[in-house]
């Protein structure tokens, strides 16, 4: 199975400021996605990273606000711009080697807004 | 996209044999019914999925309904260790874009 390093880890960050979150694989994949999970909930897909191209964003999530970048099959970057306190989550890689294959995760980078 | 419907929590004691149970009544024919758990702190991790038939791995069974409306996954014997949250999810292969949606899952709690 597919081993996930994301950086930070976590990170207390000032509000109206930008963070860049990194995500390593350790062999190439097919898909690399990124997800949210506010405190007490649930998994939100934000997007899917695309190589290449520009990601695919899901319902309620806009490129400006998280930008991704994805240049090569296995690394990927999440900036979480002009942060609030709302956006106080834990942010996961993830990844899927091939097409019919289950999907691994990285811990996540748990990230407070102040 | 096709709906889960989990319980919210169930509680088992060390052990003993656990069956979580999915409803997924609006599933399709191409729909793989997958589970993940998330342990505490970590992200989520794969567990096992199937399409029609039973299926048995290191970690756990899937048993699945003749008319696939509903499936369950059996820990055969429960560990301290397999306290965390299930999730019963449906993915399509061929789909636009076949990517895992999260429901609220199952808070599964062991007691020694």
């Amino acid at each position: 199975s597919a081993v996930i390093s994301q950086k930070p880890s976590r990170d207390i960050c000032q509000r109206g400021t930008s963070l860049t979150i990194q995500c390593q694989v350790d062999s190439q994949v097919t898909m690399m996605f990124w997800y949210r999970q506010q405190p007490g909930q649930s998994l939100t897909l934000i997007a899917t990273a695309n190589q290449g191209s520009e990601a695919t964003y899901e319902s309620g999530f806009v490129i400006d606000k998280f930008p991704i970048s994805r240049p090569n099959l296995t690394f990927s970057t999440l900036t979480v711009s002009n942060m609030s306190p709302e956006d106080s989550s834990i942010y996961l890689c993830s990844v899927r080697p091939r097409d019919n294959q289950p999907q691994h995760f990285g811990d996540g980078t748990r990230l407070s807004i102040l | 996209d096709a709906k889960t419907t989990q319980p919210n929590s169930m509680e088992s004691n060390e052990e003993e044999p656990v069956h979580l149970p999915c409803n997924h009544s609006t599933i399709s024919g191409t729909d793989y019914i997958h589970w993940y758990r998330q342990l505490p702190s970590q992200g989520p991790e794969y567990v096992i999925h199937g399409l029609t038939s039973n299926v048995n791995n290191r970690m756990a069974s899937l048993a699945i309904a003749e008319d696939r409306k509903s499936s369950t996954l059996i820990l055969h014997r429960a560990t301290l260790r397999d306290a965390a949250v299930y999730y019963c999810i449906l993915r399509d292969p061929g789909g636009s874009q076949g990517n895992l949606i999260f429901g609220k899952g199952t808070k599964l709690s062991v007691k020694p």
